[in-house]
């Protein structure tokens, strides 16, 4: 069975405080790690994929890495603006209908 | 385009109660999904969808309906609603082209009294 562990549940950050968001997970065989932002009383909203070891991918303040056994959301100086819940999940290759686990998320909180 | 949207955005049920959750998306994707979401937790796979006439239980069905009569829409029924079902759901739909990741709609709220 599929698994994907967030940690920390919560990370509270000054604004300008780096610091690197967890994702483990046990798959068969990765066919793609995401990674998803959820604002309060939103859906997810896709940020990246990843889809092989050593692969990172970046979106402003946010670098996405993965190794064989979990990935690294990194933020570097956040704002503000960056509090969310950050949710991984993972496909496994065979899966039928794209079908992903989720994790349970870790909720940023970026204080001014 | 709209996207996935949803309706209702909230509703309260009584116990013993039916309803339908509604979810329709625009981008002509194959893959449609429901998710149930418990406050501090991640998304619990409910129903999905491959195509239009074809639907499978996810990881929590029990409690649930599903059809899937066009590609657009996909709604979810719940029949004699209980407390435990009190969640927000959110709809999701994904296309054979392009990337792998999810779309998903902005989520219905339900409290089951």
């Amino acid at each position: 069975e599929d698994q994907v562990t967030q940690s920390p549940e919560a990370l509270r950050l000054q604004e300008g405080e780096s610091s690197s968001l967890n994702c483990s997970y046990t798959v068969s065989g990765l066919r793609g790690l995401f990674w998803y932002r959820q604002d309060p009383g939103k859906g997810p909203e896709f940020l990246f994929t990843l889809y092989s070891a050593g692969e990172e991918k970046e979106k402003e303040r946010l670098k996405a890495t993965l190794t064989k056994k979990e990935s690294f959301l990194h933020i570097t100086a956040p704002k503000p603006e960056d509090s969310a819940t950050y949710l991984c999940a993972v496909q496994a290759k065979g899966t039928n209908a794209g079908k992903s686990t989720f994790g349970d998320g870790t909720t940023l909180t970026v204080k001014p | 385009n709209a996207g996935v949207t949803q309706t209702p955005k909230f509703r309260i049920l009584k116990i013993g109660q039916s309803m339908t959750l509604q979810c329709t998306q625009d981008m002509n994707h194959n893959y449609m999904y429901w998710y149930r979401q418990d406050p501090g937790m991640g998304l619990k796979l409910i129903y999905y969808s491959v195509g239009a006439g074809i639907t499978d239980k996810g990881e929590v069905p029990n409690g649930y309906n599903v059809s899937r009569s066009t590609t657009e829409d996909f709604p979810l029924r719940l029949e004699l609603a209980a407390p435990s079902q009190t969640s927000v759901y959110f709809c999701a739909s994904r296309g054979l082209a392009g990337g792998r990741e999810q779309f998903f709609g902005p989520g219905t709220r339900l409290t089951v009294l």
